[in-house]
């Protein structure tokens, strides 16, 4: 089944304790990306790549850190979270990362991440 | 740069009755349009996307979405409103600038009355 995958899918963690949550998408797409989900905020966008090691930043990017030595795995690193990191955090992937092809992006289920 | 809004953070509607989601955008190129919707404790599912090739967009759960360019919209809509399509509903838009980044509106819930 065509899916993308993200570990845990909930996590609670305290101050400055150094996190990684895990994204691995199987349908060999170029595309991966992090945002988080705040009320009222919408979905932004943290980080994301284009390829194999290629990697941006996004509109919050800040506390983050991200890697992408597999095509299928984008994992997002947070080496001293703090409470305002406290969301919910989705990877997201899609075939092309080209403007023109119009991709759609497939979303894993979600991270909810609480830090005390 | 792009922006989303969506007009009202909740919606209420009868079951049976017209669902309306509003969305307007901004984008300084022609841009790709979205709708996504969240199940409670779910990721985002896609309902339909523009493309360019027609302004009427047909998507899943006979949701659909109309482009019109002079009013910067993409409103979603529903003809008649079934107790399943409770969710929270988000547009979003990309104008290719960074890959295939999108720009989310800040969601509407939509709650169906019995």
């Amino acid at each position: 089944e065509a899916q993308v995958t993200q570990n845990p899918r909930y996590l609670i963690t305290v101050t400055g304790k150094k996190l990684t949550v895990t994204c691995s998408q199987n349908m060999n797409h170029e595309y991966m990306s992090w945002y988080r989900q705040d009320p009222g905020l919408g979905l932004r966008q943290i980080y994301y790549s284009m390829n194999v090691e290629v990697t941006d930043k996004g509109d919050v990017p800040e506390g983050y850190k991200v890697s992408r030595k597999e095509k299928r795995n984008f994992p997002l690193i947070l080496e001293s979270p703090s409470p305002n990191q406290t969301s919910l955090y989705f990877c997201a992937s899609s075939p092309h990362g080209s403007r023109g092809l119009n991709n759609e992006q497939f979303f894993g289920p979600g991270t909810r991440l609480t830090v005390l | 740069a792009q922006s989303v809004t969506q007009l009202g953070s909740h919606v209420s509607v009868s079951e049976g009755a017209l669902v309306l989601l509003r969305c307007n955008y901004s984008s300084s190129v022609p841009p790709y349009l979205f709708w996504y919707v969240q199940y409670p404790n779910q990721g985002l599912q896609l309902l339909l996307k523009y493309t360019s090739a027609a302004t009427l967009v047909k998507g899943i759960n006979g949701f659909e979405a109309e482009f019109k360019k002079s009013e910067t919209s993409f409103h979603l809509t529903k003809p008649s409103a079934h107790m399943s399509d409770a969710a929270e509903y988000f547009c979003a838009v990309s104008d290719g600038s960074s890959g295939d980044k999108l720009t989310f509106g800040t969601g509407t819930r939509l709650a169906v009355r019995p």
